[in-house]
């Protein structure tokens, strides 16, 4: 199985700042990398796919890169409703695995 | 506009089968490259890919619950379903179904709460 190493845990940061958080893969997954975004009570909901991909609908200050085992996603101008609990998924190849999460909140 | 909702038993007992029911619209598991996946959260932890099914009936199961795991479809009706059995307090979640096509989980439903408690 690749194992999906996410970083950091949680994040607290101010409103206007750039956030980043990392996902590392045990091996090489090709770009075959999505981000999610959870909100308290609700289902994950699609950021970024292939890596760097805005999925429909994604406010342009969310942006993911990367290529690989490393991957990133950068978050401009932190803006009060995204807080949320943030995860990578890898579907380069089965199990599908996630990250952990990261909890960002504002400070 | 693509709509996904599970449904299931919300409560049951160990060592019974769950059996979770996902009924979407706005695409067609007959369409194809359509898919459709069901992942799993406990509560105040992280996400569990648990088995997909294809328009082709192709289907893939996470090893890790070994052969606890059967998905279906039923085209017609737009539902496909997933089936665990000999639950155990383990397999207390809230359990998701997601549309995948060349983006995997494009779309979410909103969750079933499942308890598995004597």
């Amino acid at each position: 199985d690749i194992q999906m190493t996410q970083s950091p845990a949680s994040l607290s940061a101010s409103l206007g700042e750039t956030v980043t958080i990392e996902c590392r893969a045990s091996e090489d997954i090709y770009s075959n990398l999505a981000w999610y975004q959870q909100k308290p009570g609700n289902s994950p909901q699609l950021l970024i796919y292939d890596a760097n991909s805005l999925a429909d609908g994604v406010p342009s200050r969310f942006s993911g890169s990367g290529s690989g085992t490393d991957y990133t996603l950068t978050i401009s101008s932190l803006q009060p409703e995204d807080v949320a609990t943030y995860f990578c998924l890898q579907h380069s190849s089965r199990p599908l695995t996630f990250g952990s999460g990261t909890k960002l909140e504002i400070k | 506009q693509v709509t996904l909702k599970e449904s299931g038993p919300g409560i049951l007992q160990p060592s019974q089968t769950l059996s979770l029911t996902c009924t979407f619209s706005g695409f067609s598991l007959s369409t194809y490259g359509m898919g459709v996946g069901w992942i799993r959260q406990p509560s105040g932890k992280g996400l569990e890919w648990l088995a997909n099914i294809w328009w082709d009936d192709d289907k893939y199961y996470n090893p890790s619950l070994k052969n606890r795991l059967t998905i279906s479809k039923d085209t017609s009706n737009n539902q496909a379903f997933l089936k665990i059995t000999n639950v155990d307090t383990a397999d207390t979640a809230t359990y998701y179904c997601a549309r995948m096509v060349a983006i995997p989980m494009d779309a979410w439903g909103q969750g079933a709460s499942v308890t598995v408690s004597s």
